[in-house]
């Protein structure tokens, strides 16, 4: 089975602080993904990926950057943490392909509170 | 208004109930994901459906392309089938990247004993 591993399941930052968020996938894929999930909203798209040194914008790129160096790391950044990005954060990874193999896996998530 | 709406968006169930969740989108799509989220934020992609049905044990997906609309039914419903199930819209042609889902809210579904 694919795996996507998060690096911390739970995260407690200082206002200011630089926060990495790092994703391993071991299934080759070239699509990854870094979505937030906050209450009442839903999941929404930060970045995502689809080679390495590829990124593309998602809906609320704003206070975020990513890096991927290696095909297997999807790395999420918060250059200055605020308090608005108290968030469930969730990497995922996908294989392009025929629609038949579509199929999204995800990392179990790392909820991270910015004090 | 949202373009991919759930309902219901919280739903009690007696373990054995038949139960639907339903997805209605308003953008054009080329595919349909159905997730699985439990307690603790883990998430499982249950099927990814671009027309008629699929089943997958005791759940199926369902999508009616023309009325834009989706629906899942679990039979036989279990307690350890509580959650929260989410559908993804899948905007454009096949063969890019899924930059491009939008996700419904999700319907928090609990099965009693």
């Amino acid at each position: 089975d694919v795996k996507v591993t998060q690096s911390s399941r739970y995260l407690v930052k200082r206002t200011g602080e630089k926060v990495f968020l790092e994703c391993v996938q071991d299934m080759d894929h070239e699509n990854m993904f870094w979505y937030r999930q906050d209450p009442g909203l839903g999941l929404r798209l930060i970045y995502f990926s689809y080679d390495v040194k590829m990124k593309e914008k998602g809906d609320i790129p704003e206070g975020y950057s990513v890096s991927r160096e290696k095909k297997e790391r999807f790395s999420l950044i918060l250059e200055s943490a605020s308090t608005n990005q108290t968030s469930m954060y969730l990497c995922a990874s996908s294989q392009t392909g025929y629609p038949t193999n579509e199929k999204l896996f995800f990392g179990s998530g790392t909820q991270l509170s910015v004090l | 208004k949202n373009e991919v709406e759930q309902s219901p968006q919280n739903l009690t169930a007696q373990e054995g109930e038949f139960i639907t969740i339903n997805c209605s989108y308003s953008v054009g799509i080329s595919a349909l994901h159905w997730l699985q989220q439990h307690p603790g934020g883990g998430i499982v992609s249950l099927f990814m459906l671009s027309s008629g049905k699929k089943k997958h044990g005791r759940l199926i997906a369902t999508i009616n392309i023309q009325e834009k609309h989706s629906s899942l039914h679990i039979t036989a419903s279990h307690p350890r089938d509580s959650a929260v199930y989410i559908c993804a819209a899948r905007r454009g042609n096949y063969g890019g990247s899924q930059g491009n889902l939008i996700f419904g809210k999700g319907t928090k579904l609990s099965v009693k004993p």
